[in-house]
């Protein structure tokens, strides 16, 4: 079946650092590839996504490249902010095995913690 | 205006009582998604509606029945509360398909004594 992997949080950075959250994923056809957000006491929210191999999805400082050859689509950030501080969640649709509907699969969410 | 709203935010009840959460968006959406978040934060999948229908029915137990009264709500009713059913439940809505952008609503998080 379809499973995301996520690098074990949390993750505690200053501001302005360098992040990397990586995800990996096993998919059974072609999946797309999303990138949600959870900031404190919210729903998620979509940050960016990748419909295709080697797509990159960009979105308020945040990218990640999908990469079949790795099935990869790590989620960096040249600088971070205090106010990006939330949960990350790396997740994959694709079709369900032997079905015709598509299903969303999350990683299990990565806590990214911003000190000024 | 709120996109995907959730009613009660916050919901305590005792263990064996039957409780329901309501979920409307107002974005004209097709699809609608049940989700449960546990206490490590894991997001995992329950239901999913396409126009009123059911269309993705997790291994979820049947004490956990969701219903669709129109395109623009979908409700979830839970019978004979568990302790293990305490969490926050996010509903949440899509143009045509997990595919398109998810939108979820700010969650229902509830306690069972």
């Amino acid at each position: 079946g379809n499973s995301v992997t996520q690098m074990e949080g949390p993750v505690t950075l200053s501001e302005e650092a360098f992040l990397t959250i990586n995800c990996t994923y096993t998919a059974t056809g072609y999946p797309s590839l999303f990138w949600y957000v959870q900031y404190p006491g919210e729903g998620l929210q979509l940050l960016l996504k990748a419909t295709k191999a080697d797509d990159k999805g960009s979105n308020k400082g945040f990218e990640a490249t999908y990469r079949k050859e790795t099935t990869s689509f790590h989620l960096e950030k040249g600088s971070v902010q205090v106010s990006d501080s939330a949960v990350y969640f790396c997740a994959l649709s694709d079709q369900e095995s032997g079905g015709s509907n598509y299903k969303l699969t999350f990683g299990k969410g990565t806590l990214l913690t911003v000190n000024p | 205006d709120t996109a995907v709203s959730q009613t009660p935010k916050y919901l305590v009840t005792q263990m064996g009582n039957d409780k329901s959460i309501k979920c409307e968006q107002n974005l004209g959406h097709d699809t609608m998604y049940w989700y449960k978040q546990d206490s490590k934060k894991f997001l995992k999948i329950m239901f999913s509606y396409n126009n009123k229908e059911l269309i993705i029915n997790e291994t979820v137990p049947n004490r956990f029945s969701p219903k669709s009264p129109d395109k623009a709500h979908l409700n979830l009713h839970i019978n004979s509360l568990e302790l293990g059913d305490s969490a926050v439940y996010f509903c949440a809505s899509s143009v045509r398909g997990v595919l398109d952008t998810q939108y979820f609503g700010p969650g229902t998080r509830l306690t069972v004594l």
